[in-house]
């Protein structure tokens, strides 16, 4: 779907572990984005990025770092993984005009 | 910041009713409404989308219309069949900013 890889699709954390998701696009586009998605509440932005080598805070970026250091790579990373940060995370870059998805990263934060 | 607004949360209809969704923006400067419908499971597609320079677009059975001066947007899916059974999101993306905001999402349900 418009080349967009996240990686890994799947992760079990312990409180405090720490994990680094990544997504990668083939598209050479511009803006980047992470979402959360937590039953009942949508879409919720975390971080994006319009350009390698900047970033911005979305609506919930607390206990979230990120990184565009090349432009194919957003990286969002967990320092210290929370219960709370269970969640469906997708990222996204825009293709024309469009919004398209990776295919999710479900992460489990025991 | 954007504060996209979705209603209503559920939605049930009878196969070949009509489904009405609606969502309302506070940013001025979004310019682009995307629809998306997200199945059990699987990545949001993108269904539908308008622009802040066009009142409505249809695309078979799938129209969205903006009224700018009120800020909402609004989704109308005819003929309803099962496969429709979704949840659906709205989007605002911002020119000021660049970010594309959702609202929390309906889920359609189609009776068969």
């Amino acid at each position: 779907n418009a080349g967009v890889t996240q990686t890994p699709k799947f992760r079990v954390l312990k409180t405090g572990q720490s994990m680094t998701l990544l997504c990668a696009q083939d598209m050479n586009h511009e803006y980047m984005y992470w979402y959360r998605q937590d039953p009942g509440m949508g879409l919720r932005l975390i971080h994006y990025s319009v350009g390698e080598g900047t970033t911005a805070k979305g609506e919930v970026p607390d206990g979230y770092n990120v990184s565009r250091l090349k432009k194919q790579n957003f990286l969002l990373g967990l320092e210290s993984a929370a219960p709370s940060q269970t969640s469906v995370y997708f990222c996204a870059t825009i293709h024309t005009g469009e919004l398209f998805f990776g295919e999710g990263s479900r992460l489990t934060v025991l | 910041g954007e504060n996209v607004e979705q209603h209503p949360s559920t939605l049930s209809v009878q196969e070949g009713d009509s489904a009405v969704i609606k969502c309302t923006y506070s940013d001025s400067a979004s310019n682009y409404f995307p629809w998306y419908k997200q199945e059990l499971g699987k990545r949001p597609q993108l269904i539908i989308d308008i622009r802040s320079n066009v009142g409505e677009k249809k695309d078979q059975r799938i129209a969205v219309t903006l009224n700018k001066t009120a800020k909402h947007f609004s989704l109308h899916i005819t003929e309803t069949q099962p496969e429709d059974s979704a949840v659906y999101f709205c989007a605002a993306f911002s020119s000021n900013d660049y970010k594309l905001s959702f609202g929390a999402g309906t889920t359609v349900t189609v009776r068969a």
